[in-house]
């Protein structure tokens, strides 16, 4: 399964929007990038899901570069509310029993 | 809504006792899954189900056993709590080739 490194951690304000970027060197050809949002004493709550370039979604964006080595979610004008951890997932979502890795994920602390 | 429940959201044991987490989902989903959180240390996949009497073991379920009887329900099982096993369990579940994960709320387990 191929292993996700973020940055621990994110600082950002009310009304600006906040990149986080994965790298996700070793992805394989049937993986998929997913991202889930966790608050404190709440369960993971997925986010946004892709396969290559570009998602969007109501919540979220997701860029994917060409070589899939690399992605970057994009949360446009954050809140308070925002304040959570955030996880990058790769791995193959058709595979029966397919698992998921969380790795520590990246914790952004929105300022007002 | 998708719903997963989780039968406790605290719990407190003695070192040496037989410990049953349940989990419930209520979308016929497929796949359910089994997780422990620990500080610094993000998810980890304790053990996964495909399918009812179907079981596979995730990254750590050494001092774990897992029971699906029932699609809508997946059991973790600790035969004898120590406290290392101190942790919130986090139960999930997801349609095959979905993706997408519901995690319920959480159990935080004191092992005494």
């Amino acid at each position: 399964l191929a292993k996700t490194t973020q940055p621990i951690s994110m600082d950002s304000y009310e009304g600006q929007e906040v990149n986080i970027t994965c790298s996700h060197n070793n992805i394989a050809t049937n993986d998929y990038i997913t991202w889930y949002q966790q608050f404190p004493s709440q369960g993971p709550r997925f986010i946004i899901q892709g396969y290559k370039t570009k998602v969007t979604n109501e919540v979220a964006s997701l860029f994917i570069p060409a070589d899939r080595k690399s992605s970057t979610l994009s949360l446009p004008r954050v809140s308070l509310s925002d304040t959570a951890v955030y996880y990058c997932l790769v791995g193959d979502v058709n595979n029966q029993g397919g698992k998921l890795i969380f790795g520590q994920g990246t914790e952004l602390s929105v300022k007002p | 809504d998708v719903k997963v429940t989780q039968s406790s959201r605290y719990l407190v044991k003695r070192t040496g006792e037989k410990v049953f987490l349940e989990c419930v989902q209520d979308m016929d989903h497929e796949n359910m899954f089994w997780y422990r959180q620990d500080p610094g240390l993000g998810l980890r996949l304790i053990y996964f189900s495909y399918d009812v009497k179907m079981k596979e073991k995730g990254d750590i379920p050494e001092g774990y056993s897992v029971s699906r009887e029932k699609k809508e329900r997946f059991s973790l099982i600790l035969e004898s709590a120590s406290t290392n096993q101190t942790s919130m369990y986090l139960c999930a579940s997801e349609t095959l080739g979905a993706g997408e994960q519901y995690f319920g709320p959480g159990t935080r387990l004191t092992v005494t």
